[in-house]
């Protein structure tokens, strides 16, 4: 099974700054990752996939890069909307599995 | 607009059994794999099962595997999970999305427990 590790666990940041959070795959799963935002009692939403491109009706501030098994999630300007907790998620299998999240705190 | 809507959780004894439904619309249900996806409380995410647009493949987490089951009716746009031999572990809220996580539910909670 393909474990996904995602750093750090918690991150404390202010608005404005620019935030990077990684996911490591534990094998090769070229660009099939995507990324998630998760508000306390909502389901998950799609900011990335395909590891790089954005979905429709996301703020062009999120990006991600990487292949291979190194991936990151960039906020280039964290906005008040923004505290929240991410999610890094491979498809390379039939199956899905998740990173433990990283969630983004007021400074 | 795309709407995925569970139903069917609650408080269940260790041991019994339990189906969620999710109603699936505005889209084309029977042209996507789904997926059943839970989130104990206060934890992260935890994949559990997924269904081939047509039913022909599905595949289950360890966790669940032998104990829970992955169905769907493409004309009723309606996917299912049957779990039975519940455990306290089960307990999450359980959501539905589509392939390639574009669209999720609002999750159903599920509580096993005495």
């Amino acid at each position: 099974d393909i474990q996904m590790t995602q750093s750090p666990s918690t991150l404390s940041a202010s608005v404005g700054d620019r935030v990077t959070i990684t996911c490591r795959a534990s094998q090769s799963i070229s660009s099939w990752l995507a990324w998630y935002q998760q508000k306390p009692g909502k389901a998950p939403k799609l900011l990335i996939y395909k590891a790089s491109s954005l979905e429709s009706g996301v703020p062009s501030r999120f990006s991600g890069s990487g292949s291979g098994t190194e991936f990151t999630l960039t906020i280039s300007s964290l906005q008040p909307d923004d505290f929240a907790t991410y999610y890094c998620q491979q498809y390379n299998s039939y199956t899905w599995t998740f990173g433990q999240g990283t969630k983004v705190e007021i400074k | 607009q795309v709407q995925l809507v569970e139903s069917g959780g609650g408080v269940v004894q260790p041991g019994r059994s339990l189906r969620l439904s999710c109603a699936a619309s505005g889209f084309t249900f029977s042209s996507y794999g789904m997926h059943w996806v839970r989130q104990a409380p206060g934890k992260g995410l935890e994949w559990v099962a997924v269904i081939w647009y047509d039913g022909s493949n599905k595949y289950y987490a360890d966790s669940v595997k032998g104990r829970f089951t992955i169905s769907r009716d493409n004309s009723k746009n309606t996917l299912y999970l049957q779990m039975n031999s519940l455990r306290a572990e089960d307990t999450a809220v359980y959501y539905c999305a589509s392939d390639q996580g574009r669209w999720w539910g609002q999750g159903t909670l599920v509580t096993v427990s005495s």
